[in-house]
């Protein structure tokens, strides 16, 4: 099973809103990734995990506030957002382990920010 | 840094015809390639990867890709083209030195025509 799945798929906020994207897997990865894509454009790394612990942060603005409750999850907390954060954002996940490198996508979700 | 590089913005193609889609890289060290398709509003699927070993990489949904050392270059192949492989196709390159992120090109829109 190489599934990410993510919540919700497509989600409208306006800019004072409190909002949450949420990812899981069970493919036991224990990196795991949020991206943000702009239409026709290459994803955009935003934020890594390895072990649970917050390894890279892309200097992504405070707005956007990562978070991994556990090696499953994945959540991404979206406050005070700019119009121009509207994009798909994706979550991904990879073992990072022997040659074992790729990682594996979720279907992304749909973000419009009002 | 690594860097790929995607020297056509699209490509097309008639039903039955060989596809290629181009992608030269740059690196420092031994490179791990990758090859990623989406589809209009999904996430990236993994279709193939070069780590080491023999030049010639098969992945999923009939793809192949040639690894060339002296050419810098990792091409995406099918056979016959199908009107269900018209996609943007990715092309990325993992960064070791950067926490195994994945960097990527600037993709590359196939249209293939019955």
């Amino acid at each position: 099973d190489t599934e990410v799945t993510q919540t919700p798929k497509h989600l409208v906020m306006g800019m004072t809103n409190k909002k949450s994207l949420k990812c899981e897997q069970h493919m036991g990865h224990r990196a795991m990734y949020w991206y943000k894509q702009k239409a026709k454009k290459p994803p955009e790394l935003m934020f890594v995990y390895s072990y649970e612990k917050l390894s890279i942060n892309e200097s992504v603005p405070s707005r956007f506030s990562p978070e991994c409750p556990n090696s499953s999850l994945l959540n991404l907390h979206l406050h005070a957002l700019q119009p121009e954060d509207s994009a798909l954002y994706l979550c991904a996940s990879s073992q990072n382990s022997g040659t074992t490198y790729e990682q594996y996508f979720g279907p992304g979700t749909r973000l419009t920010v009002t | 840094a690594q860097s790929v590089a995607q020297p056509e913005d699209q490509v097309n193609v008639a039903e039955g015809n060989p596809l290629t889609v181009k992608c030269t890289y740059s690196v420092s060290g031994n490179p791990y390639l990758f090859w990623y398709v989406q589809y209009p509003n999904r996430g990236l699927q993994f279709l193939l990867k070069y780590i080491t070993g023999d030049n010639l990489v098969k992945g999923s949904y009939g793809f192949e890709a040639e690894f060339n050392k002296s050419q810098t270059s990792f091409h995406l192949k099918k056979p016959s083209a199908l009107v269900s492989d018209s996609a943007l196709y990715f092309c990325a390159v993992r960064e070791k030195a950067a926490g195994n992120k994945l960097t990527f090109g600037g993709g590359t829109r196939v249209l293939v025509k019955p």
